[in-house]
């Protein structure tokens, strides 16, 4: 299937630091998102990157693309406590109308 | 808007009992997504509709479950009898447009337990 894979599992940082959270896929992509969940809540979306697009930024998240690699990256730059979360990737299947997610990344920022 | 709307956010009920999921996407979009998250198989897709249509329910894992989307503000799932197993947090996401270059946006989710 196209489920993405989080690298690490888990990482667990001080506020202040950066994180560092990596997605692998199988397929070709049209784009690649981001997700957010927070303890007990949905998903929130962060940002979607396209195929032709190699990186990208809003506040604090940078997210490259790598396709010949199937890999993207996320960076969150000075981490806070409220960073506190999973972090998904999500693909799709090229010609898909649904996303493909990940096994999410389980980020500790430690105050 | 209220975002997605799901109901209810906790359920517990016995094995064998019938459990009905409820789910209001936000008004305007097309596709609604049904989601089942545990920790031994993360997030899974069981069903996603179109404009109202069920396009692939081939994540739904057994005929137990079923979903429905009766209009464009309104969608259930049921699972019919519940089985232990059958517990997860239940998601429902709707986004606007083709899923494809589009973000999803989550409902708070259900819990639900089967004793």
């Amino acid at each position: 299937s196209q489920q993405g894979e989080e690298d690490p599992q888990a990482l667990s940082i001080q506020e202040g630091e950066n994180a560092t959270m990596n997605c692998s896929y199988k397929t070709s992509i049209n784009n690649l998102q981001w997700y957010r969940q927070n303890s007990g809540r949905g998903l929130v979306h962060l940002i979607l990157i396209r195929s032709n697009e190699r990186e990208k930024h809003s506040g604090r998240l940078r997210v490259t693309l790598d396709t010949s690699k199937k890999s993207s990256s996320l960076l969150i730059t000075a981490s806070r406590a409220a960073d506190t979360a999973s972090y998904f990737c999500a693909t799709d299947d090229d010609g898909a109308n649904n996303l493909f997610f990940g096994t999410g990344t389980r980020l500790t920022v430690i105050p | 808007d209220a975002g997605v709307i799901q109901s209810p956010r906790h359920e517990v009920t016995e094995m064998g009992q019938e459990v009905t999921l409820r789910c209001k996407p936000i008004s305007g979009h097309d596709y609604l997504f049904w989601y089942r998250q545990t920790m031994m198989r993360g997030l899974e897709l069981l069903i996603y509709f179109n404009n109202n249509v069920p396009i692939d329910d081939s994540g739904m894992p057994e005929d137990r479950f079923s979903a429905k989307m009766p209009n464009a503000s309104f969608s259930t799932l049921k699972i019919q009898p519940s089985e232990p197993r059958d517990s997860a947090v239940y998601f429902c996401a709707s986004s606007l447009g083709a899923g494809v270059g589009n973000e999803q946006f989550f409902g708070p989710g259900t819990r639900l337990t089967v004793l």
